[in-house]
């Protein structure tokens, strides 16, 4: 079955660059989710997006930006990098926002690390 | 305040034990409740999903919900090594847009050998 993909799944930068992280939701999936894990810590919300628009926002800086685009996948885009945001970032994917649809599958992630 | 609580653990249990993992959520409105295992550096993987009070079997996995006491647990039985991993719930919230998950800390299982 297919699964969430994302791109790149390494990433090394320097500090001050920017970064864009890429999402390809399950087919037919067309609610996306980023989400941030710091490392020895939960999942963190950043943002979601359904059907094109943000959906939801959560603890993602001003720093960083988002969106859907209309093939539903998505990108992260991460400006003036600071050290404390080397983490694994992770994408996910759902049918929807209703009940009983929002089950979240995650990709394999992107582990971004910033010098 | 998190909404989501799990004791981080780590939770040792030797090899072939049940393994209960617990955790508690403060809104009465959540419906859909999830266990997720994550290995360490890997992504977090569906392991169950419940929506009923009572309990739902897979394999060996278990999930417990009683929502009256706000409560879902997930029992692992015959604990294997490749078990050992971070278990985090998720319970679904109604957000501004529609239904999303919040998930708690997770909590640590090491199954001993």
């Amino acid at each position: 079955a297919a699964g969430v993909i994302q791109s790149p799944r390494h990433l090394i930068k320097e500090k001050r660059e920017t970064a864009t992280l890429k999402c390809y939701p399950i087919p037919r999936h067309d609610t996306v989710y980023w989400y941030q894990q710091g490392p020895g810590q939960d999942p963190q919300f950043l943002i979601s997006f359904y059907e094109k628009m943000q959906s939801d926002k959560g603890s993602i800086p001003d720093r960083f930006s988002a969106q859907q685009f209309s093939d539903y996948h998505s990108e992260l885009n991460m400006s003036s990098l600071e050290l404390g945001d080397s983490a694994l970032y992770f994408c996910a994917s759902s049918l929807g926002l209703l009940a009983g649809r929002e089950t979240q599958y995650f990709g394999p992630g992107t582990r971004l690390l910033v010098l | 305040q998190k909404e989501v609580e799990q004791n981080s653990g780590p939770l040792s249990v030797p090899e072939g034990a049940i393994a209960s993992l617990n955790c508690t959520y403060s809104d009465r409105g959540s419906q859909s409740f999830f266990w997720y295992r994550q290995y360490s550096g890997k992504s977090p993987e569906l392991i169950m999903f419940i929506y009923s009070n009572g309990d739902k079997e897979d394999g060996r996995f278990t999930a417990q919900l009683n929502k009256a006491s706000q409560y879902v647990s997930l029992l692992i039985r015959d604990s294997q090594p490749s078990d050992s991993a971070t278990y985090l719930c998720a319970v679904n919230i109604l957000s501004n847009s529609g239904y999303a998950l919040n998930f708690g800390k997770g909590t640590s299982l090491l199954v001993t050998p």
